[in-house]
């Protein structure tokens, strides 16, 4: 199972808006509503940010939100603030119990 | 509230095994899977393999077949996942995550355990 492929790093301004792909196969993305994204600051462990493609958890901000098309799915961060700074990672599941990660995109705010 | 803690850091010779567990509470243990992640330094995130606590079924990623063994002990509520025939690229930080009730994500993760392997 090869990695989901994102890009490695993003950026924005205060208040702008980016935007992470996550780049699967019909296999994981394109083949299940189960793709995932989640936050990690460093020395931290990975926070979940959106699950089944666009859901949010309770207590994450409504500017972030999640998309899928075909077997890309995207991360979008609204109205960027000094605290999105971090890497994120988006995962999928690809079937008989199997999942992926994707590469890590690290998004800095300018 | 949902806790996942996980035993020290390790430090282990080239071609040892090591065993790290996962302690979890706050939900009932054999309702959800544990899953096991690792990250090398300064590397993404890799999945292992999921547990299901009720009946102690695996998968185990194609990678680390033959590698890896993830049990559970549901009296004490805790997850192991040990590793054997380490080399320097084992070296990371190993998470046990628990998903959410969609239960296709991991929305509750343990601390991370640090295993170093170095001569």
């Amino acid at each position: 199972q090869s990695a989901l492929t994102q890009p490695p790093s993003a950026s924005g301004s205060p208040g702008q808006s980016v935007t992470i792909s996550c780049t699967g196969t019909s296999s994981d993305v394109g083949g299940y509503n189960y793709v995932s994204w989640y936050q990690q600051h460093p020395g931290k462990a990975p926070k979940l940010m959106i699950y089944e493609v666009s859901k949010r958890p309770s207590g994450v901000p409504d500017r972030f939100s999640g998309s899928k098309s075909g077997n890309t799915a995207s991360l979008t961060v609204s109205g960027l603030q000094a605290e999105d700074e971090a890497d994120y990672y988006c995962s999928s599941y690809a079937g008989n119990y199997n999942y992926v990660f994707g590469t890590g995109t690290k998004v800095t705010v300018l | 509230q949902v806790q996942l803690v996980q035993s020290g850091a390790e430090v282990k010779k080239p071609g040892a095994s090591v065993k790290v567990s996962c302690k979890a509470s706050g939900y009932t243990f054999t309702s959800y899977y544990i899953h096991w992640v690792r990250q090398a330094p300064g590397q993404g995130l890799e999945w292992m393999g999921v547990i299901n606590p009720s009946g102690g079924s695996t998968t185990y990623a194609q990678k680390f077949q033959g590698r890896v063994t993830v049990t559970r002990d549901t009296s004490t509520s805790t997850v192991y996942m040990d590793l054997s025939s380490l080399r320097s690229e084992d070296t990371a930080v190993y998470y046990c995550a628990r998903p959410s009730i969609s239960a296709r994500d991991f929305e509750y993760w343990g601390q991370g355990t640090l295993v170093t392997v170095s001569s």
